[in-house]
């Protein structure tokens, strides 16, 4: 059983379109982080929200974490052809002291 | 102020061989997280240390698996008598305090083939 759901697994759109990329779980978290990932490299943290229902912006990506904290999304706005990558959220759960990551988007963006 | 640095990155090593990952973290952080990733998958959490000390080990093979943080010198992360099954990057990261008070930053992964 995967603690934390990630679709779509695979995604693969136009440059210019917009996209949402979801992190679902059964489990409340007390924070959760996004993740890319480029081929033979490791993660790169793009952001981390701790309140439920808050939601941060990193230029065109726009995070919201759910009110009941556990699940999250992520929306690019005009996909460009350097957004292609594996997009991995990250939870801690209540109480616990490390991360879990979700089985992960890769997204494809067509110039 | 050098990232985590992993080495090797890539590693072969033939079916009963051990391997020996090492993990430098960021300076100033004493919180060191292993992950295994397979192709085209997410990461999976492995072992929680801090130095000297195993926190969680939860997502660690029984057998054949252990790491450790000692006070001076980098974690390592060690695989006895490897199978095929046991090819995988795996990754690890650090942070200065416990998550979720602070965050982990990632090093760049070593690649074990095991053939």
């Amino acid at each position: 059983t995967q603690l934390l759901e990630q679709s779509p697994q695979f995604l693969s759109i136009q440059e210019g379109e917009n996209l949402t990329v979801y992190c679902n779980s059964s489990s409340v978290f007390s924070s959760l982080q996004w993740y890319r990932q480029e081929p033979g490299e490791g993660p790169v943290l793009l952001v981390t929200v701790v309140t439920g229902g808050e939601v941060k912006k990193l230029k065109r990506l726009t995070f919201q974490f759910g009110d009941a904290r556990k699940d999250s999304s992520l929306h690019i706005t005009a996909a460009q052809p350097g957004d292609t990558g594996l997009y991995l959220c990250a939870g801690v759960r209540t109480g616990a002291n490390n991360l879990f990551f979700g089985t992960g988007t890769r997204l494809t963006v067509i110039p | 102020n050098a990232g985590v640095m992993q080495n090797p990155r890539h590693l072969v090593r033939r079916r009963g061989q051990e391997a020996r990952l090492r993990c430098s973290p960021m300076k100033g952080h004493s919180h060191v997280y292993w992950y295994r990733q397979l192709p085209e998958e997410g990461l999976k959490f492995m072992v929680y240390l801090q130095k000297e000390n195993i926190i969680d080990e939860s997502g660690m093979p029984k057998e054949r698996f252990s790491a450790e943080f000692p006070k001076e010198g980098p974690s390592i992360l060690r695989i006895q008598q490897v199978v095929r099954g046991d090819s995988a990057a795996y990754f690890c990261a650090s942070s200065p305090g416990a998550v979720p008070n602070t965050e982990a930053f990632f090093g760049q992964g070593t690649r074990l083939t095991v053939v």
